[in-house]
This record gives structure tokens, sequence and C-alpha cells, in this order.
């Protein structure tokens, strides 16, 4: 089914472990992002690529960093977990002139002990 | 004071009724306006959207937008149990580059039978 998948949905981290999250699409979408959600914050995002080789920051980028070498993927690294990034993250595509039409993954539910 | 403000409720009424959700926003830049259902467990999915103010209505829902009161909400008629879901509401900028959209922290809904 074609959509946005990620890997992997569930990971438990120890303090300072690191870890990267894999997000691909196979509905040949120039932007992507990653959101995390917390209770009662909502959705913030993290960083977001508009295009293959290119990233930037969103509102909430410290401690993470993101690497778009091809087109239909987009990763999230955490270099030393923290507990304040327990989260749910979510990746999501879109094409660029596409109002609201994100399509986003089922999501990755991290937990840093 | 956040961007976008939902109620998050959690909300619970019985099938058949109309639910109405709500969310007011403080930065009047804002021209388009989403509503987006989650599931348990999964990703945030686009339900409707509608550009700058007025009403629009697909099947059950209907959402409006009043630019005025900087106020949007969604009504859900003859709402049934699979309606039950997390309904997020998200706004952005005319012209942003990369298709930012500011959410609001969810209002879960429980439709029981």
């Amino acid at each position: 089914n074609a959509g946005v998948t990620q890997t992997p949905k569930f990971r438990v981290l120890k303090t300072g472990q690191s870890m990267t999250l894999l997000c691909a699409q196979d509905m040949n979408h120039e932007y992507m992002y990653w959101y995390r959600q917390d209770p009662g914050m909502g959705l913030r995002l993290i960083h977001y690529s508009v295009g293959e080789g290119t990233t930037a920051k969103g509102e909430v980028p410290d401690g993470y960093n993101v690497s778009r070498l091809k087109k239909q993927n987009f990763l999230l690294g955490l270099e030393s977990a923290a507990p304040s990034q327990t989260s749910v993250y979510f990746c999501a595509s879109s094409y660029p002139a596409r109002i609201g039409g994100y399509t986003f993954g089922s999501g990755t539910r991290l937990t840093v002990v | 004071q956040k961007e976008v403000e939902q109620d998050p409720g959690p909300l619970s009424v019985p099938e058949g009724a109309i639910v109405s959700l709500n969310c007011t926003y403080s930065n009047s830049a804002f021209q388009y306006f989403m509503w987006y259902r989650q599931y348990s467990r999964k990703g945030p999915e686009l339900l409707m959207y509608t550009y700058s103010s007025g009403n629009k209505e697909d099947g059950r829902f209907t959402a409006q937008v009043d630019k005025s009161s900087k106020y949007i909400s969604l009504f859900i008629r003859d709402s049934q149990p699979s309606d039950s879901a997390t309904y997020l509401c998200a706004m952005r900028l005319q012209g942003t580059s990369y298709g930012k959209l500011t959410f609001g922290q969810g209002t879960i809904l429980t439709v029981h039978p």
C-alpha cells in the first residue's frame, strides 16, 4: 500500500544511547517532516526537508539531527537520548502546493529511561 | 500563550448526537484551516480543510471558520461510534515556503452506542 512507513514502531532506550528513526514514502513527495506528539502539546515540528539533500530546523530541533540522502527517505537521529525525548514521533510527507495534504506515518513510540 | 488553543476534552456523547469541536487562535495571518482525525495508535489523517472564512460541508461533517473572532469549528452530525478519535485542528500561513502547520492539542472524542 502506498504511504509513509516508519520503523521501528516501538523502542525503549537508556539515557545517553543513540538511535535512528527511519521514514520512507513511496508517493514521490518533495516535502517531508518529523513531528513529535506529547500530551497537551499537540504536534510540534522537529525538522523538515523540502527536497533531497536539504534539511531545516523546525520548532523543537534541539537534540535531534536529520538527513535526507534519498528523496523517499528521511532519517531522524538522536545522538544522546534524554528522558525529555520520550514521545511519539510522526513522519509526514506532502507535495509542495497541496494544502493540508500531509500523509502521516503510524508513528514510533519512544521511551527513554 | 499557544498560537492555537483547543480544549482537550475528553468529550463523551451518545450515538446520534451532534458534536461541536472548536479551536481558537491568536495569529490573524493564518489563512488555511484544517481538521485532522487521529485514531488510537495511528497517525493523523486529513478530514477537511477550508481557506479563509466560511463553511464547508462533507457528508456528516461541517467545518466553519470565523476569522473575525479567530475561531474555527467542526460539527459532526449523527455521530457514530466509529467517529471516536482525537480531532486535531491545524492552521497554515499563506505563502509558507514549506507548508508548516500549527496544530492544536487535540480533542479526544468518544461516541458511545
